[in-house]
């Protein structure tokens, strides 16, 4: 059974403190997607990682793959109360990549001053 | 484009009654996806079809039914409704050919049964 887990899964930070989102997963995946979602509301694609090593960078948020550890990893650096949310990771649930998700349960994220 | 659309945005349904959450995408996708959100799950996959005419289940099919007879729309449909079965529903799709590979999700369907 293909599995997902993120920890923690609830995380309360300072703004302008840095932080690591853990997304270990149970498949031989080589492709990793982050999402965002805003309470009440869908869920917005961060990143898609597809390959060992692969680092993306979009602001204060990083997200690292590491396939033979089976790791992914999303740094936020120097928080601001706008990146409080949930986040998720998810893995391809077949062969087909982008077919179909396995997420993890998210994390929720609160960055209080 | 409109994206992935979802109706309706909120259902209320009494046990055993029937009903199908509308799913339609007009940026020419061959997979689309059916999760449901419960508070501390995560999204959990319920049907999913790479194309017109083909689906198959996911982690939690028991009580859907899906079917995709165009490329545009993949309602789901609930048989007889069950309170395990208040949610809240997403549909996604992905993939075109020279696209990104990421799933762009609608705006979700808020279900109730009492």
């Amino acid at each position: 059974e293909l599995k997902v887990e993120q920890n923690p899964l609830f995380l309360s930070m300072q703004e302008g403190k840095n932080y690591t989102i853990y997304c270990n997963y149970s498949t031989t995946s080589d492709r990793l997607y982050w999402y965002r979602q805003d309470p009440g509301k869908s869920l917005e694609s961060l990143f898609v990682l597809l390959s060992n090593g692969a680092v993306k960078q979009e602001g204060r948020l990083m997200a690292s793959l590491d396939t033979k550890a089976r790791l992914s990893t999303l740094h936020i650096t120097a928080a601001v109360h706008d990146l409080s949310a949930t986040y998720f990771c998810a893995v391809d649930a077949l062969g087909q990549a982008g077919t179909a998700l396995i997420f993890g349960k998210g994390t929720t994220l609160s960055v209080s001053s | 484009n409109a994206g992935v659309t979802q109706t309706p945005k909120f259902q209320v349904l009494k046990t055993g009654q029937s009903m199908t959450l509308q799913c339609a995408q007009d940026m020419n996708h061959e997979y689309m996806s059916w999760y449901r959100q419960d508070p501390g799950m995560g999204l959990r996959l319920i049907h999913y079809s790479v194309g017109a005419g083909i689906t198959d289940q996911g982690e939690v099919p028991n009580g859907y039914n899906v079917s995709r007879s165009t490329t545009e729309d993949f309602p789901l449909r609930l048989l007889s409704a069950a309170p395990s079965q208040t949610s809240v529903y997403f549909c996604a799709s992905s993939y075109s050919p020279g696209g990104p590979d990421t799933q762009y999700f609608g705006p979700g369907t808020r279900l109730t049964v009492l």
